[in-house]
């Protein structure tokens, strides 16, 4: 089945800089790259996705990029504000193939933004 | 949290009773997911359904159950609770197959002691 790997586990950075969280996974089937944010106490929330026809998407502070020949994909956030302090996720759809269906989720990220 | 709801919202059981956890969405969507959120492992998924009375297993269902009688209505059943069911169980709802974004419930913390 399909394996995603997420680093950083932790992430500080100071208010104004950038984060980036990168993500492998190992199905070339994978078709479909979401991201999440959980906040504490708070369900995951969706807050950028990608497909495998798209190199990079943009929303705001917010861009995803995609390297399917490597198999790795990325969250940028940049102007980072104390809002954005939470645990991101990375997901990839796996190749069910009468198999489990669902996404495949990394590890998550907890990341700090530092006044 | 997209019309989904989860209750309860935190339970404390004990070893070898049944516990039923229960999801609701008012989206009418098809799709809906139960996964389980442990430190170290992120969310895994233990069951979904695609439909009225239609179930599968996924990666980590070995201990729990699932049944869907109505469209809005997903239940999670541990027939006999163990502690290493503690754990915080989230239900996902989707219109589509598994491409299709996928929305998140609250939450159900729950607690085997």
């Amino acid at each position: 089945g399909e394996n995603v790997e997420q680093h950083p586990s932790t992430l500080s950075v100071q208010e104004g800089d950038s984060a980036v969280i990168k993500c492998t996974y190992s199905d070339s089937a994978s078709n479909y790259f979401p991201w999440y944010k959980q906040e504490l106490g708070k369900g995951p929330q969706l807050i950028i996705d990608i497909r495998s026809n798209v190199g990079e998407k943009k929303d705001q502070r917010i861009a995803v990029t995609l390297n399917k020949t490597a198999k790795h994909f990325s969250l940028h956030i940049t102007e980072t504000q104390p809002e954005d302090s939470a645990v991101y996720f990375c997901a990839a759809s796996p190749y069910s193939g009468g198999g489990a269906d669902g996404l495949t989720f990394g590890k998550g990220t907890h990341l700090i933004i530092q006044p | 949290d997209a019309g989904i709801t989860q209750s309860p919202r935190h339970k404390v059981t004990e070893t070898g009773t049944p516990v039923t956890l229960r999801c609701h969405q008012t989206e009418n969507h098809r799709y809906m997911y139960w996964y389980r959120q442990d430190p170290g492992h992120g969310l895994r998924l233990i069951h979904y359904s695609y439909g009225v009375k239609d179930t599968d297993k996924g990666e980590v269902s070995d201990g729990y159950s699932v049944s869907r009688s109505k469209t809005e209505d997903f239940l999670l059943t541990l027939e006999s609770a163990t502690s290493s069911q503690t754990s915080v169980y989230f239900c996902a709802i989707s219109a589509g197959r598994v491409t299709d974004t996928q929305y998140f419930g609250p939450g159900t913390r729950l607690t085997v002691l």
